[in-house]
């Protein structure tokens, strides 16, 4: 059973430009919602967490900007902008906050510079 | 920062034999140890994990074992199958400023040659 949706797949960048990414919870069991980034030599690192619809957070790591918004409680959304790299964007979801929690990714937005 | 080092980066096997990966941490703090896998182009799957409070689980033909002395877990698994072939990443949990976030290992690239 799929718990989160995520759109687009894939997308080619133009460089400079930003893009849009949505995160759909399917299974409202599952409220801590995260995001996590995999770069082109398969490394991931946690980006952010937001629980509650309204929460924003913006942060800039080498090789792209971000700002990510708790939407409703079932919509996690994310802007990348700047990307200087191509990488992978994993929306993920779990039951509670803090360590013991598993981890359930989506599918990923894998983004392309062009 | 915390780190999670992930020693092997790539592991060959014959069909049948046992794969082990090894990994260490920095944050003493840290109480929670899953290992995902990862298919090629494919997202991450959690496979399974362990908790301080134990240093060993097993889930059918996977060992996990914690050596909170040495900061230190491994990834067993037994009688191996060429499905098992994929990227396996080892995370260790971190308090951040009030969120909860995995810090991944880099990756450990497994074949399984039949």
């Amino acid at each position: 059973v799929t718990l989160l949706e995520q759109n687009p797949r894939w997308r080619l960048v133009p460089r400079g430009q930003a893009v849009n990414l949505r995160c759909i919870l399917k299974n409202s069991q599952y409220p801590w919602m995260s995001w996590y980034q995999q770069d082109l030599q398969k490394q991931l690192q946690w980006l952010f967490t937001l629980r509650s619809p309204g929460d924003k957070e913006v942060k800039s790591l080498p090789g792209a900007d971000y700002l990510a918004t708790r939407v409703t409680d079932t919509e996690l959304r994310l802007q990348v902008a700047n990307m200087s790299q191509g990488r992978t964007l994993y929306c993920t979801c779990s039951f509670s906050q803090g360590a013991g929690n598993t981890l359930y990714f989506g599918e990923g937005s894998r983004l392309i510079v062009v | 920062g915390e780190k999670v080092e992930q020693h092997e980066s790539t592991l060959s096997v014959r069909e049948g034999d046992s794969a082990v990966i090894n990994c260490t941490y920095t944050d003493t703090a840290s109480s929670y140890f899953p290992w995902y896998k990862q298919e090629a182009g494919k997202s991450l799957h959690f496979v399974i994990d362990i908790r301080s409070n134990v240093d060993r689980k097993q889930s059918q033909r996977l060992i996990v074992l914690l050596d909170k002395k040495a900061k230190r877990f491994s990834l067993h698994i037994t009688a191996t199958q060429p499905e098992d072939s994929a990227i396996y990443f080892c995370a260790a949990s971190i308090q951040n400023t009030g969120n909860y976030k995995y810090v991944f290992g880099a990756g450990t690239r497994l074949k399984v040659i039949a």
